[in-house]
């Protein structure tokens, strides 16, 4: 069965230090999207992108997060200045039909 | 405003029991509806959606009722298992068209042998 999957499993930064979290959707979906969850809480929405470009994003995703398709297959999250307040596990999501999105295992940052 | 909430944090069943996790939501406007199951250290896995022009649709083992007259969505799970101990979420969709899903703060499902 096809599956989301994402690169590192965990990242240990220094604050101030840029990170890039990779992704590789399912094959052959069109909407891609980055959720990230800090420890003990709700999964939260960061941002969506279609047709290579973001098509929505919340208020989290600042100027010091970016998205990025650089080929037909990836998918990066780039935070360009890390805070303490970024670590969380970060998901990478994508769908094809209107309404299911598949998640993958997710990338655990730690900003130290 | 956007919330979707879960009334309780914990729910400890007995193996083989039926399990019943509930949700409520504030949104009027959501359309779509998905339970998700996070094992620990693993990413949410689809278990089953909704949509609002339903009520009740059900599953391998699992159902779904969404009550929108109260804003109520609730999973059942039956003869739970040790398998399915795990923190269920529901999320709702708002009717954006980027498919933007707002979760729930989750319930922690714990199975009894």
């Amino acid at each position: 069965e096809p599956e989301v999957t994402q690169t590192p499993s965990h990242q240990v930064t220094q604050m101030g230090q840029e990170v890039i979290l990779r992704c590789v959707p399912i094959s052959n979906h069109l909407y891609f999207y980055w959720y990230r969850q800090i420890l003990g809480q709700k999964v939260e929405f960061l941002v969506s992108f279609y047709n290579n470009e973001i098509s929505e994003k919340s208020e989290i995703f600042d100027d010091q997060f970016s998205v990025e398709r650089p080929d037909g297959s990836n998918f990066t999250l780039k935070i360009r200045s890390t805070k303490l307040e970024d670590s969380a596990m970060y998901f990478c999501a994508s769908r094809a039909d209107p309404d299911e999105q598949f998640f993958g295992p997710g990338t655990r940052l730690t900003v130290l | 405003g956007e919330s979707v909430g879960l009334h309780l944090p914990t729910l400890s069943v007995q193996e083989g029991d039926n399990s019943i996790i509930n949700c409520a939501y504030s949104n009027s406007a959501s359309d779509y509806f998905i339970w998700y199951k996070q094992e620990s250290g693993k990413g949410p896995q689809f278990i089953i959606d909704i949509r609002s022009n339903m009520d009740k649709r059900q599953g391998q083992r699992v159902t779904v009722l969404l009550n929108k007259t109260v804003k109520h969505l609730s999973l059942q799970i039956a003869a739970t298992q040790p398998g399915d101990s795990a923190v269920y979420f529901c999320a709702e969709n708002l009717g954006s068209n980027t498919g933007k899903l707002i979760f729930g703060q989750g319930t922690t499902l714990q199975v009894k042998p």
